[in-house]
């Protein structure tokens, strides 16, 4: 079965750049998803396709792609953003989830 | 605004069945593009797809899990519902109910806040 791989924690100061990678063999075939969990929260849906920001999320949030490697590339980060984070794929038919493992932005 | 609410008991015995409802509001439980679906997070750990069911009744279980589930859908009560069996220690867990969007942009557009349930004698 397909994994997603995310490195479990990423560190940056405020008003630096995080950039969180996922590493899959679905991509590039199926977009990625990015969900940002705060503590005792529920996800809430960050970028989708990909590269493309829900309304309500702020533009210093985008999304890359290269080959089998995806990244949600936080800029200016602000205390706030500090969280989970988890990419989301899909097998090729589209039912089958799957979830990396998540990673921690700690802002210094 | 569409919500979503997880009920059901927050303690378990091992051994025995777990069963969570998921109440749907704001929306229709019979919408064509979507499926309904669980995902559970185990105490500081990540999140795990269970499985998602169409509410004319096709389900697709996580592989793993998939010998202990069973999910359905009450389209009159608007709530889809799962059963997980013969439970241990491992499967103490929030569990989300959501919503999947279908087609070629799938993901979850809406959650519900999370239920804890403990699995302890």
């Amino acid at each position: 079965s397909s994994e997603l791989t995310q490195p479990p924690s990423v560190s940056v100061s405020p008003g630096q750049t995080a950039r969180i990678t996922c590493s899959g063999d679905p991509f590039p075939r199926q977009f990625a998803y990015w969900y940002q969990q705060k503590s005792g929260q529920a996800p809430i849906l960050v970028m989708y396709k990909g590269t493309e920001r829900p309304s309500g999320i702020p533009e210093r949030f985008s999304g890359s792609n290269s080959g089998t490697t995806v990244a949600l590339i936080i800029r200016e980060v602000q205390a706030e953003d500090e969280a989970d984070y988890y990419c989301q794929s899909t097998d090729n038919s589209g039912t089958y989830v799957i979830f990396g493992g998540g990673t921690r932005l700690t802002v210094l | 605004q569409l919500q979503l609410q997880e009920s059901g008991p927050g303690l378990v015995k091992p051994s025995e069945t777990l069963s969570l409802t998921c109440t749907v509001s704001g929306g229709s439980i019979s919408g064509s593009s979507f499926y309904w679906a669980w995902i559970r997070q185990p105490p500081g750990k990540g999140l795990e797809w269970i499985g998602s069911i169409y509410y004319g009744g096709p389900t697709y279980y996580n592989p793993s899990l998939k010998s202990r589930l069973t999910m359905s859908v009450d389209t009159s009560k608007n709530q889809f519902s799962l059963e997980v069996r013969s439970v241990t220690a491992a499967d103490t867990a929030v569990f989300y109910c959501g919503r999947f969007r279908l087609g070629l942009f799938p993901y979850f557009d809406y959650w519900g806040q999370g239920i804890l349930v403990t699995v302890s004698s």
